[in-house]
């Protein structure tokens, strides 16, 4: 099973609403990804947390914290959001982050379509 | 600046062709290569991942990876419509930071004629 789910699949939010985006795998991986995707370009990395610890945070604008409350769950709280921040949002997991082998392989969930209004 | 660079396409083959994708990287310690395939509007679906020079083969797909020329590919036999996607090729490159990341090309949109 590489099943990650996220929720909601669909966010529409004005600029001063608080939102949160939510990420669940249950395949025992210690290491979790959030992407940024805008359409027709790769996805961005956001944030990395590697056993429950934040390890990469890429300049990310501080309108969006990052939360991992155990292995299995990652939250992406948004707040004040800009309507360029529109997109599509990706959680990523995978077995670990060492390097060299399958253990780095991430598997993607389905993501959340963002609107900033 | 570490760069994985892909032809964007379109690519079009017929139905029944063998599609060839390529990819180049510029950082020479990565060890590893994954394929995904995106569809319009869906998350990046893992197609292939390949560590070690030569190819490897999984079923109508096969990676093939020449580190000393930094080039990965990605062949489809007998292509069929359902094939039809966007297909990002993904290094493990090192960070700045001392840790590994996963670095996209831009993705080569392939179109199956029928």
């Amino acid at each position: 099973d590489t099943e990650v789910t996220q929720t909601p699949k669909h966010l529409v939010m004005g600029m001063t609403n608080k939102k949160s985006l939510k990420c669940e795998q249950h395949m025992g991986h210690r290491a979790m990804y959030w992407y940024k995707q805008k359409a027709k370009k790769p996805p961005e990395l956001m944030f990395v947390y590697s056993y429950e610890k934040l390890s990469i945070n890429e300049s990310v604008p501080s309108r969006f914290s990052p939360e991992c409350p155990n292995s299995s769950l990652l939250n992406l709280h948004l707040h004040a959001l800009q309507p360029e921040d529109s997109a599509l949002y990706l959680c990523a997991s995978s077995q670990d982050r060492v390097s060299g082998g399958a253990g780095e392989t991430q598997y993607f969930g389905p993501g959340t379509r963002l609107l900033v209004l | 600046q570490k760069e994985v660079e892909q032809n964007s396409g379109p690519l079009s083959v017929p139905e029944g062709a063998i599609a060839s994708l390529n990819c180049t990287y510029s950082d020479r310690v990565s060890q590893s290569f994954f394929w995904y395939r995106q569809y319009s509007g869906k998350s990046p679906e893992l197609i292939m991942s390949i560590y070690s020079n030569g190819d490897k083969e999984d079923g109508r797909f096969t990676a093939q990876l020449n580190k000393a020329s930094q080039y990965v590919s990605l062949l489809i036999r007998d292509s069929q419509p359902s094939d039809s996607a966007t297909y990002l090729c993904a290094v493990h490159t090192l960070s700045g930071a001392g840790s590994y990341q996963l670095t996209f090309g831009k993705g080569t949109k392939l179109s199956v004629i029928p």
